[in-house]
């Protein structure tokens, strides 16, 4: 079946270091979605890249889309604590029936 | 602001109990799904549904089951519950189509002792 796999698995960064997730699938994705789960939550749409290249910013975040469809990767720059918690990303094949989630990235943020 | 319920958020019962996890969704999603998270690992796509009447078992294979009577919800059932079924379950829900965002529930905690 379609593998979506997330590296690293953990993250530990000071506060205001940048922080990077990528995620890479099998096969070519119809889009991409990216959910962060904060500690003891439930986890939260953040973002859906469709397009081929696509970049998007919500503020310190960067989220990117490969040119073949394949990868992703989300960029926090200056890490703060309230970045805490765990980021996955969520992939659907085109003939997909249901998004596919990496294992997810857990970053924690220390002062 | 999601409009999806799940009930009981905490629950604690003994070994060989039947329990039922609610999930209501009051946003008309067609798709509606269970996931199986246990602390800081990933999730489990345990079963979903695209509508009244359509239950599929997920990627991972479950020992629960699941109906869909009524679009707006999603009832999840362990007939005897073990141990090993201590886990956080999420439901979730989407309207359809390519790339709807998920909306999820803020989960069930269910251990079983």
């Amino acid at each position: 079946g379609q593998q979506v796999m997330q590296i690293p698995q953990y993250q530990h960064v000071q506060e205001g270091e940048d922080f990077t997730t990528y995620c890479n699938s099998s096969t070519t994705l119809s889009n991409i979605q990216w959910y962060k789960q904060r500690p003891g939550g439930h986890p939260v749409f953040l973002i859906q890249l469709v397009k081929s290249g696509e970049v998007k910013k919500q503020k310190r975040l960067t989220f990117q889309f490969g040119e073949a469809k394949k990868n992703s990767s989300l960029h926090i720059t200056a890490t703060q604590t309230t970045d805490v918690g765990t980021y996955f990303c969520a992939g659907k094949k085109h003939s997909g029936y249901a998004l596919n989630f990496g294992k997810g990235t857990s970053l924690l943020v220390t002062p | 602001e999601a409009d999806i319920y799940q009930t009981p958020r905490y629950l604690v019962i003994g070994t060989g109990k039947k329990i039922t996890l609610e999930c209501s969704q009051t946003m008309g999603h067609d798709k509606m799904y269970w996931y199986q998270q246990d602390p800081g690992m990933e999730l489990h796509l345990i079963h979903y549904s695209y509508g009244v009447n359509s239950t599929e078992k997920g990627d991972l294979s479950s020992e629960s089951t699941v109906s869909r009577i009524r679009t707006e919800h999603f009832p999840l059932t362990l007939e005897s519950a073990r141990p090993s079924h201590t886990s956080q379950y999420l439901c979730a829900s989407t309207r359809g189509g390519s790339g709807n965002t998920i909306y999820f529930g803020e989960g069930s905690w269910l251990t079983v002792v």
